[in-house]
């Protein structure tokens, strides 16, 4: 499968606890992308990097979540200290330089459940 | 980065029918537009881009007005397969610059009845 691929699909923790994603995007694209969806809502934009640098952050975005691209490749979200309002599905995409505001190409996300 | 705005639904349809979506944005500046697809419990699809000379691919035609910065899709002939969450999507950002990012509207759910 070469799309975007996300790790792991189901992630359920204790409230309070850290939890990292991980997001690989399809090869050779260089923006990476964070969403977050809640339940019947549609997806929220988080973040962007092109290649390692970080270009966009939401205010949704507070200082328990923190996103790397170090090498400019795969990506990690990391959330600090859960919290219940944090359950969501988080969606990665991506795209290839030079396609504008074209498509982006979404993984299937990892559901998060925080107790 | 403002809002994008769909009525939610659902909308219940007889298959063979023909059904519109529309949606409103609000930021003027918003230059890249698509319909995405999301069917229950997975990640958004891209359906199609939609352009101010509105496009057509199959059974699936979208417009835009940027005047009234709106959006529309037409469904025609609906199959079974069609039930989804359409989603109508903006990019607000900016062509020569950095800004890029998608805002979603909240989807209006579709439910083909054969």
């Amino acid at each position: 499968d070469t799309g975007v691929s996300q790790d792991p699909r189901h992630k359920i923790t204790k409230r309070g606890q850290n939890v990292t994603f991980r997001c690989d995007p399809i090869s050779e694209h260089n923006r990476l992308y964070w969403y977050r969806q809640t339940l019947g809502q549609g997806p929220e934009f988080l973040t962007y990097f092109q290649n390692e640098a970080q270009l966009e952050k939401s205010r949704l975005l507070s200082d328990r979540f923190s996103a790397e691209r170090p090498k400019g490749s795969f990506s990690t979200l990391e959330i600090q200290r859960t919290e219940q309002g944090d359950s969501a599905m988080y969606l990665c995409a991506s795209k290839p330089e030079g396609s504008g505001l074209g498509e982006q190409f979404f993984g299937p996300g990892t559901r998060l459940t925080v107790l | 980065r403002k809002e994008v705005e769909q009525d939610p639904g659902p909308f219940n349809v007889p298959e063979g029918a023909t059904v519109a979506f529309n949606c409103t944005y609000s930021n003027s500046a918003s230059q890249s537009f698509f319909w995405y697809r999301q069917d229950c419990r997975k990640e958004p699809k891209l359906l199609m881009s939609v352009y101010s000379s509105g496009n057509e691919d199959g059974r699936f035609t979208a417009q835009l007005n940027r005047a009234s910065q709106y959006i529309s899709l037409l469904i025609r002939d609906s199959k079974l397969s069609d039930s989804a969450t359409y989603l109508c999507v903006v990019n607000w950002g900016d062509s020569g610059g950095g800004a890029d990012g998608l805002t979603f509207g909240k989807g209006t759910h579709l439910i083909i009845q054969p």
